[in-house]
């Protein structure tokens, strides 16, 4: 059974670079069958998509969060990662990685990101 | 137009149907999927292309598409389907999702 786990840190400062990690297991992160992504919920409001990145290495992003935002993937760990530059109170969110194939059909648990001094 | 509305919040009586609706311009060239949401868990994705249901996933939740209207159908709804609903297209390069605005389906 496939599962994603995000871990990183659950407070950020203002200004600073929000760094979380999604790891997988019970499958392979290298498949041209699948594309990685990270959705974002801030607290009580809707679910936000951030960026898939696809097996041949192509990125793709929130044309509103595009310039603060990186995805990677390092397959010899099983992981792919998000960065999100220069945040604001309104980064605070639950974060969401999870696996797509033609939709989004494996997520993790989430985790809390809050941006706070 | 990468935005797809929903109506914010509908009921529906026990063992009755409910409609759920999504509009927007990119359903006129890709199916939504739908999203289940209960409060402190991860979204679940429910119906996803023409009519798909992923593996676990009740026959009695069905989706349909006309024009630029995606509709998810619950059809003798349960108590444990009470939750929010979320519909999620691409835009017009096909790679980049957008979610839509959330129904919250209250079952009575």
């Amino acid at each position: 059974q496939l599962q994603l786990q995000e871990s990183g840190p659950g407070l950020v400062k203002p200004s600073e670079t929000l760094s979380l990690t999604c790891t997988v297991s019970g499958g392979p992160i290298s498949s041209s069958t699948y594309y990685w992504g990270w959705i974002r919920q801030p607290p009580g409001k809707g679910l936000e998509w951030i960026g898939s990145m696809y097996y041949s290495g192509s990125s793709y992003y929130n044309p509103s969060l595009k310039s603060r935002v990186t995805i990677s993937v390092d397959t010899s760990k099983n992981q792919f990662s998000l960065k999100v530059s220069s945040v604001t109170a309104a980064d605070t969110a639950i974060y969401y990685c999870a696996r797509g194939t033609s939709d989004f059909d494996y997520w993790g648990q989430g985790t809390l990101v809050t941006v706070s001094s | 137009s990468s935005e797809l509305t929903q109506d914010p919040a509908v009921s529906v009586a026990l063992g009755q149907t409910v409609r759920i609706t999504c509009q927007g311009d990119s359903l006129r060239t890709y199916y939504a999927s739908w999203y289940q949401q209960k409060p402190g868990q991860a979204p679940v994705l429910v119906i996803y292309g023409k009519n798909n249901r992923p593996s676990g996933i009740p026959d009695r939740f069905s989706g349909s598409s006309s024009g630029n209207t995606a509709s998810l159908t619950i059809t003798g709804a349960q108590a444990e389907d009470e939750a929010d609903y979320y519909c999620n297209s691409r835009d017009s390069s096909g790679y980049r999702h957008f979610f839509g605005t959330g129904t919250k389906v209250t079952v009575l």
